[in-house]
């Protein structure tokens, strides 16, 4: 069982603020790093699917960068928004495509 | 283009009972990987399927749990004599499958079990 690491496991945050979470992983065998959305009561949509050490990927305010090598990864929300408030998941893949393993979540809670 | 399906969405069972949650992967989606989500907990890998063949099933329990992909209909798991300890919330997801160039899961919004 390989371990997904994601820090904080909760954050809350004042409109407007920048923020930014932690996932750590195996660098060994490693795939690709995938970042989730997961609101409440819904179910988790791909933010962001990383393959290459140093990838950088921006949607909008939100990014993330990939460190393959050290094994982590770093999802930032610029000017955070109350609509912004989610469980932010990462997922480490292996090599043989089929595994994801997930990390426990990073919970944003965006004060108005 | 519908999403990925789950049915049903809650369940109730007393202990003893079977429990079969059913998923219908995106229309030309091959892979279907089965997650469990513990109260307070992430989501836990159970097992990963392609039609009629299970590929992965490393993280499920070895006794009472079993899961299919048929040929034809829906993904199913399958919880023999449920326990309390059985109560979760069951996601499954799926992806068009390997030559997919991004690998990005879809997920269905889940199968919550209640055990009695």
């Amino acid at each position: 069982i390989l371990n997904v690491e994601q820090s904080p496991q909760s954050l809350h945050v004042q409109e407007g603020d920048s923020t930014n979470f932690t996932c750590s992983f195996p660098s060994s065998n490693f795939y690709a790093l995938h970042w989730y959305r997961w609101e409440t009561a819904k179910s988790p949509e791909a933010l962001f699917v990383m393959t290459l050490n140093g990838d950088e990927k921006k949607k909008g305010r939100i990014s993330a960068t990939l460190n393959t090598k050290e094994g982590y990864s770093y999802l930032y929300i610029k000017g955070s928004q109350p609509e912004d408030s989610a469980t932010y998941l990462c997922a480490f893949m292996l090599w043989n495509f089929n595994k994801f393993y997930f990390g426990s979540g990073t919970k944003l809670n965006v004060k108005p | 283009n519908a999403g990925v399906m789950q049915n049903p969405r809650h369940l109730v069972r007393r202990r003893g009972q079977e429990a079969r949650l059913r998923c219908s992967p995106m229309k030309g989606h091959s892979h279907v990987y089965w997650y469990r989500q513990l109260p307070e907990e992430g989501l836990k890998f159970m097992v990963y399927l392609q039609k009629e063949n299970i590929i992965d099933e490393s993280g499920m329990p070895k006794e009472r749990f079993s899961a299919e992909f048929p040929k034809e209909g829906p993904s199913i798991l399958r919880i023999q004599q449920v326990v309390r300890g059985d109560s979760a919330a069951y996601f499954c997801a799926s992806s068009p499958g390997q030559g997919s160039n991004t690998g990005e899961l879809f997920f269905g919004e889940g199968s919550r079990l209640t055990v009695l």
